[in-house]
């Protein structure tokens, strides 16, 4: 059974600084990885999509990168600002049965604080 | 072009009622997957759909069941509420059902039972 882990539950920075989120799973039998944002009260919204075959996906200040057979992923965001203040979710999408499904980490909630 | 579409997005019921929850995707997507994220367990996988065929199901009770239309759009019903199943639940929609689109999120619906 496919678990995700994600530590530490919050993290605390200072506005600048350079950060690395952790994620990891229990199982390298995944077909992708999925991070995702998450502000308070709100739905999730769609960071990167690494493919199983993948090493690493980019988008702007952020670079997540993908181990299988490590079973981590990391999400660094660099110089980072308070806007970037929210829970921070992994997800793996792994195999079920004869189908599959996204199991998810528990978050870590990230502060930039000005 | 129009997000994934929740409603209600916040209701109360009691215990014993029953709830119906509506999910609209976004327009071409043709999975919807819904999932329940709580403090405790975080975010767990319900159930998920595609071209009006449940694909995979989640491990919860038989009151949680859940159908999609021919237009795509989704509903999800807990029958006999319970306190515990006070939640967020949220509604995701992907292009088709492989493994490597990226799946996006609605706002969720805040189900509070009293």
């Amino acid at each position: 059974k496919q678990e995700v882990t994600q530590i530490p539950a919050a993290l605390s920075v200072p506005e600048g600084e350079n950060l690395v989120l952790n994620c990891s799973f229990t199982d390298s039998a995944i077909y992708n990885l999925q991070w995702f944002r998450q502000d308070p009260g709100k739905g999730l919204t769609s960071l990167l999509l690494i493919q199983s075959s993948q090493r690493e996906q980019t988008s702007g200040r952020l670079n997540a990168s993908l181990d299988k057979s490590s079973g981590r992923s990391t999400l660094y965001i660099a110089a980072s600002q308070p806007g970037d203040s929210a829970t921070y979710l992994c997800a793996a999408r792994a195999p079920q049965g004869g189908s599959e499904k996204l199991v998810f980490g528990k978050g870590t909630k990230l502060t930039v604080n000005p | 072009k129009a997000g994934v579409t929740q409603t209600p997005r916040y209701l109360i019921k009691t215990r014993g009622q029953q709830v119906t929850l509506s999910c609209s995707p976004i327009s071409g997507h043709r999975s919807v997957s819904w999932y329940q994220q709580t403090p405790g367990q975080g975010l767990q996988f319900l159930f998920e759909y595609f071209s009006e065929t449940q694909r995979n199901k989640g491990n919860f009770p038989g009151r949680f069941s859940g159908r999609q239309f021919s237009n795509s759009r989704s509903e999800m019903n807990v029958s006999t509420l319970e306190l515990g199943d006070s939640a967020l639940y949220l509604c995701a929609s992907s292009l088709s059902a492989s493994s490597g689109n990226t799946i996006y999120f609605g706002e969720g619906s805040w189900l509070t039972v009293v």
